[in-house]
């Protein structure tokens, strides 16, 4: 069975530049997640969407920040402008309703 | 106080002892209890998850729960190198998951 996937697997941008990332869930799962991981602060929750409706955004760090998710086989999570402190490893997620989560291998950002 | 504590480590074993990690938690609401492996550069990996109290076994791995101490924990037997990667605990209720800091164990041969 297909995991979560993720692209890109690495990303290196300049600041002020236009992030996007992307995420494929789990066939038929109906909720999925965006988290952040930094050594310093650990795995942080962005946003969650059940049935392609966000329903929790209050991680999202700032307006720079949103997510889409159009429909049920795709998310993204923009990033304008990007800033050196966004580096870190974004990992999306997806659950069948209220059942554990499965991760992606996630996106490793660098904001040079 | 965080919602779950987790003991970041680091934790070195030698191959073939008994392995136990563990977390606390505060939010007596947390349904599922969940445990997750990563390896270096790759996402979390969903190992075991309890829905209640009590013990779940699974190969070389047990998952115990006790709700009313809001303590969990997971014990691998006869540790194996392939076993060295940083375990977090979770848990959820209504699907807000918390995770743990993640404790990272290395088994030596």
């Amino acid at each position: 069975d297909a995991g979560v996937i993720q692209s890109p697997r690495h990303e290196v941008t300049e600041m002020g530049q236009e992030v996007t990332l992307r995420c494929k869930p789990i066939s038929g799962h109906n909720s999925l997640f965006w988290y952040r991981q930094t050594m310093m602060r650990g795995l942080e929750l962005l946003i969650y969407f059940n049935n392609n409706v966000p329903i929790d955004d209050s991680g999202m760090p700032e307006d720079r920040f949103s997510a889409k998710m159009p429909n049920a086989s795709f998310s993204t999570l923009k990033i304008q402008p990007s800033e050196p402190r966004d580096s870190a490893v974004y990992f999306c997620a997806s659950s069948p309703g209220d059942q554990p989560q499965h991760f992606g291998d996630g996106t490793r950002l660098s904001i040079l | 106080q965080k919602e779950v504590e987790q003991d970041p480590g680091p934790l070195s074993v030698p191959e073939g002892a008994i392995v136990s990690l563990n977390c606390t938690y505060s939010n007596s609401a947390f349904q599922y209890f969940m445990w997750y492996r990563q390896y270096s550069r790759k996402g979390p990996e969903l190992l075991m998850y309890t829905y209640s109290s009590g013990n779940k076994e699974d190969g070389r791995f047990t998952a115990q729960v006790d709700k009313s101490s809001k303590y969990i924990s997971l014990f691998i037997r006869d540790s194996q190198p392939s076993d060295s990667a940083t375990y977090l605990c979770a848990m959820s209720y209504n699907n807000d998951m918390r995770f743990g800091a993640g404790t990272r164990l290395t088994v030596k041969p």
